[in-house]
């Protein structure tokens, strides 16, 4: 149990166009979830704390209207990147939050590798 | 605010040989405390957790971490490494204050080598 997905695994795709990645929890629900941002050889930077029903919150920093965040259902948040650029080729993690029990653990997608060109 | 110090970027190791993974945080209020495994291309998989409780707590694939709070360390160890064990891992906080969202900060990284 407690299985998140991706998709794409791999994208690439042209400068000035949107990119959008999914972000499903197989088998559970989840209120919240988290996207992450890591550049090779780096750690996770969180972007944005997606909440089911009610607006993203973006951490300093990240443009939200750059990343546009949805999470329309209790199993499904999307991360769309509008007008790419080559600065936005990034390995981007997903996280969905369990809930249940007094303690809420993160399961993590498998990620998404972006190419901008 | 909190942060996450993982004191070594890279550790080379020789197969069974013992390894400890370095970890300190900062925190003003009590945390949760985490480690994680990536493969290459791969998201995180969770090693072991720090909830409560028994300060020694021990994980998948061998691992084990001892939480000590005087010293605001959580240190990863394992006693004989593997080949299969070379990938970068990951310490983590998330706070359990009022208004906890379960944000999880993370520590640099630290990439073990195992070698034959």
């Amino acid at each position: 149990g407690a299985v998140v997905s991706q998709h794409p695994s791999r994208v690439i795709c042209k400068s000035g166009t949107s990119v959008k990645i999914e972000c499903r929890s197989l088998d559970f629900q989840a209120t919240t979830m988290f996207w992450y941002r890591q550049f090779p050889k780096q750690s996770l930077m969180l972007m944005a704390t997606s909440n089911e029903g009610s607006k993203a919150t973006y951490e300093q920093g990240v443009e939200k209207d750059k990343f546009l965040i949805n999470h329309a259902s209790l199993t499904l948040s999307t991360l769309t990147v509008t007008s790419a650029h080559p600065e936005d080729s990034s390995f981007y993690i997903c996280s969905a939050r369990a809930d249940r029990g007094s303690y809420n653990e993160q399961f993590f997608g498998p990620g998404t590798r972006l190419t901008v060109l | 605010a909190q942060s996450v110090t993982q004191l070594d970027s890279q550790v080379p190791v020789f197969e069974e040989a013992p390894v400890e993974l370095r970890c300190n945080y900062s925190s003003s209020v009590s945390v949760y405390l985490f480690w994680y495994v990536q493969y290459p291309n791969q998201g995180l998989q969770l090693l072991l957790k720090y909830l409560s409780g028994s300060t020694l707590v021990k994980g998948i694939n061998g691992f084990e971490a001892e939480f000590n709070k005087s010293q605001t360390s959580f240190h990863l160890r394992k006693p004989s490494v593997h080949i299969s064990d070379t990938a970068e891992y990951f310490c983590a906080v998330s706070d359990l204050g009022s208004g906890n969202t379960g944000k999880l900060i993370f520590g640099q990284g630290t990439t073990l080598q195992v070698k034959p």
